[in-house]
């Protein structure tokens, strides 16, 4: 059974940083693209971030470049956000998903971040 | 303009069939697109349902019903999920996404009321 497993959201404050984690079980990890997807309260999913399996290839929305870094350890079957400079309006929930060319095929339960003074 | 445009919120009445749109920027043809479809039920992850890019070019998610299915309108530049034979538990907010410009992006979702 494919399982992802996120963790590492909390409370901080502007201008900080956290590091999220997704463990990740029950597939071959190191063979499947990986996303990072949010949930802002009240509001619709926004796409973050993905990453080749190699780690190779990196992508992810404007609105994170140049604060948030996606990267994996496929030794350690994990995917990881960094995440800097944070602002406000990155409150989210945020899930790991299996990218399996678009279909977003399996999720994980989702970490709270909340971005207040 | 928003890349993928989809309503608000949609009604339906059990049993019946509940058409949701998603519709493209003027800019992008629709015909040009695989769409996929996801389903967001409150206090759970969403859940994949499909991807559509033609009649002959389709794919259902694993275990996901044939009551839900995907077409175009290539007149209206929209994506379509229809999901027919409507029950109390497809109530959720529904999304569509595009790999545009290097980026996945989903529509800002349509809440489905099956009432």
């Amino acid at each position: 059974e494919v399982q992802l497993v996120e963790s590492g959201g909390g409370l901080v404050q502007p201008g900080g940083s956290l590091r999220l984690s997704c463990a990740a079980s029950g597939f071959t990890f190191g063979n499947y693209w990986m996303s990072w997807v949010r949930q802002a309260p009240g509001k619709g999913l926004e796409w973050v971030a993905n990453i080749k399996q190699d780690g190779s290839e990196k992508n992810c929305v404007d609105s994170v470049k140049g604060r948030f870094t996606i990267s994996r350890d496929n030794a350690k079957n994990s995917l990881y956000l960094q995440m800097n400079s944070l602002r406000v309006e990155d409150t989210a929930v945020y899930y790991c998903a299996r990218d399996d060319g678009g279909a977003l095929n399996s999720w994980g339960q989702g970490t709270l971040v909340t971005v207040s003074s | 303009q928003a890349v993928l445009t989809q309503p608000s919120s949609l009604s339906a009445s059990p049993g019946a069939s509940a058409s949701l749109t998603c519709t493209l920027h003027s800019g992008i043809n629709v015909g040009a697109y695989r769409i996929y479809w996801y389903q967001h039920k409150p206090g759970s992850p969403p859940q994949y349902l499909l991807n559509y890019k033609s009649d002959s070019n389709k794919q259902q998610g694993s275990g996901v019903p044939s009551r839900f299915s995907g077409s175009k309108d290539a007149s209206a530049n929209a994506a379509i999920l229809l999901i027919s034979g409507l029950q109390s538990e497809d109530e959720a907010d529904y999304y569509c996404m595009i790999w545009y410009s290097t980026a996945w992006v989903f529509g800002g979702g349509t809440k489905l009321t099956v009432l």
